[in-house]
């Protein structure tokens, strides 16, 4: 079974630092996605990464997915309150079933 | 264009109960898939419809099943209810860009409640 492992699992930072959150595999994906959950609401799709080595950035949010396509990071620089949430990391596997990973639960302190 | 709307919001039912949750996927979209939202499993795949085919499917046990309509609406329902069904209930709707891209458009959910 393909798994998502994603870390940390929380992470509780002061507003302005930079991080850095992964989400990794045993296994190759076609592509990955991550997505924001603020609670009370669905995951919000921030970004598609398809190509080994691809990075985008979206704002102040840096997206990267592995040479081998196994692993992916989400780096945010100078943090927000609003960044708080859940991030989520998401991939097809080989029977096109999507894959959740189970989050890694952001606390931005203003 | 309008997002995913998921009705209802909010439910509370009893044990043994069965419950139908409604989906309306974006306009255009043709695959509906759900999702059961829990704090110690996270986002658990439960089945996905295409053109009103259930193409792909989760390992949850038959009381859940559902549905899609010719208008791309999809309905899921869950019989029996039991206690640990009680969870965030996501719908997604997505188009499948080429090759094996998919991109989800989540609606807020329907939390249910089994007492």
């Amino acid at each position: 079974t393909q798994l998502l492992e994603q870390s940390p699992q929380f992470l509780s930072i002061q507003e302005g630092e930079n991080l850095t959150v992964y989400c990794n595999s045993s296994s190759v994906f076609s592509s990955l996605q991550w997505y924001r959950q603020e609670p009370g609401e669905g995951p919000v799709l921030l970004v598609t990464v398809v190509t080994g080595g691809e990075v985008k950035k979206l704002k102040r949010l840096t997206f990267q997915f592995g040479d081998a396509r196994k692993d992916s990071s989400l780096h945010i620089t100078a943090a927000q309150p609003g960044d708080t949430g859940l991030y989520l990391c998401a991939g097809a596997d080989r029977d096109d079933k999507i894959i959740f990973g189970k989050g890694t639960r952001l606390h931005i302190l203003p | 264009k309008a997002g995913v709307t998921q009705t209802p919001r909010y439910l509370i039912k009893t044990r043994g109960q069965q419950v139908t949750l409604s989906c309306s996927p974006i306009s255009g979209h043709r695959s509906v898939s759900w999702y059961q939202q829990t704090p110690g499993q996270g986002l658990q795949f439960l089945f996905e419809y295409f053109s009103e085919t259930q193409r792909n499917k989760g390992n949850f046990p038959g009381r859940f099943s559902g549905r899609q309509f010719s208008n791309s609406r999809s309905e899921m329902n869950v019989s029996t209810l039991e206690l640990g069904d009680s969870a965030l209930y996501l719908c997604a709707s997505s188009t499948q860009l080429a090759g094996v891209i998919y991109e989800q458009y989540f609606g807020p959910g329907t939390r249910l409640t089994v007492t």
